[in-house]
């Protein structure tokens, strides 16, 4: 049974630093990997897909890492904003299935 | 429309009435998913879509929760005889096409339903 954890919980840094928030799934038969952040009272947006073939995917500061070998991705957050204060989700399809199992999140406060 | 919308996009209503939740998604995209995010909690499945069928029910709660999708295209969640643990945000999402490889998920700003 798919089963994905974030860590940390919550974080709390200065702007201007640059972050690593984790992710690992205990099921490495994974399609891809999904990174999403969610707003307050908002729906999710969708910061990065990476494929099962690929290793690293980028967007703008964001760099996401998948391992799947050992069941992990990291999101990778440089020169962080207070705009980037959001919950960071990931997201892994259950084992030959198209259902979704997400991480409980990491809620990112950066200060200003 | 550009993205995926839901409404209504708030819902009060008495313990044992009846809800219907409404997505529209982004417009193509064969794959349609909801999901429940109760306070605190992460993310819960209910089910899936690809095109007007539902391979994937195993997230429904109980008998009380069924959805339907006509044309491809808008779906609607049913809650009947609603309880006070239904109160979540019920999310909608969607995707490109059937191949789980290469198309990520895009997700409506969600309805927050609230029984009381």
């Amino acid at each position: 049974k798919q089963e994905v954890t974030q860590i940390p919980a919550a974080l709390s840094v200065p702007e201007g630093e640059n972050l690593v928030l984790n992710c690992s799934f205990t099921d490495s038969a994974i399609y891809n990997l999904q990174w999403f952040r969610q707003d307050p009272g908002k729906g999710l947006t969708s910061l990065l897909l990476i494929q099962s073939s690929q290793r690293e995917q980028t967007s703008g500061r964001l760099n996401a890492s998948l391992d799947k070998s050992s069941g992990r991705s990291t999101l990778y957050i440089a020169a962080s904003q207070p705009g980037d204060s959001a919950t960071y989700l990931c997201a892994v399809p259950a084992s030959g299935t198209y259902k979704y199992i997400f991480g409980t999140g990491t809620r990112l406060k950066v200060l200003a | 429309g550009a993205g995926v919308s839901q409404s209504p996009s708030n819902k009060v209503t008495e313990k044992g009435k009846d809800v219907e939740l409404r997505c529209d998604p982004i417009s193509g995209h064969t794959a349609l998913y909801w999901y429940r995010q109760s306070l605190g909690q992460g993310l819960e499945f209910l089910i899936y879509f690809q095109g007007n069928s539902a391979p994937d029910k195993s997230g429904l709660p109980s008998d009380r929760f069924s959805a339907e999708r006509t044309g491809g295209s808008v779906s609607t969640l049913t809650i009947q005889r609603t309880q006070q643990e239904d109160s979540a945000v019920y999310l909608c999402a969607s995707r490109a096409s059937g191949v789980l490889s290469y198309n990520e998920q895009f997700f409506g700003p969600g309805t927050r339903l609230t029984v009381l």
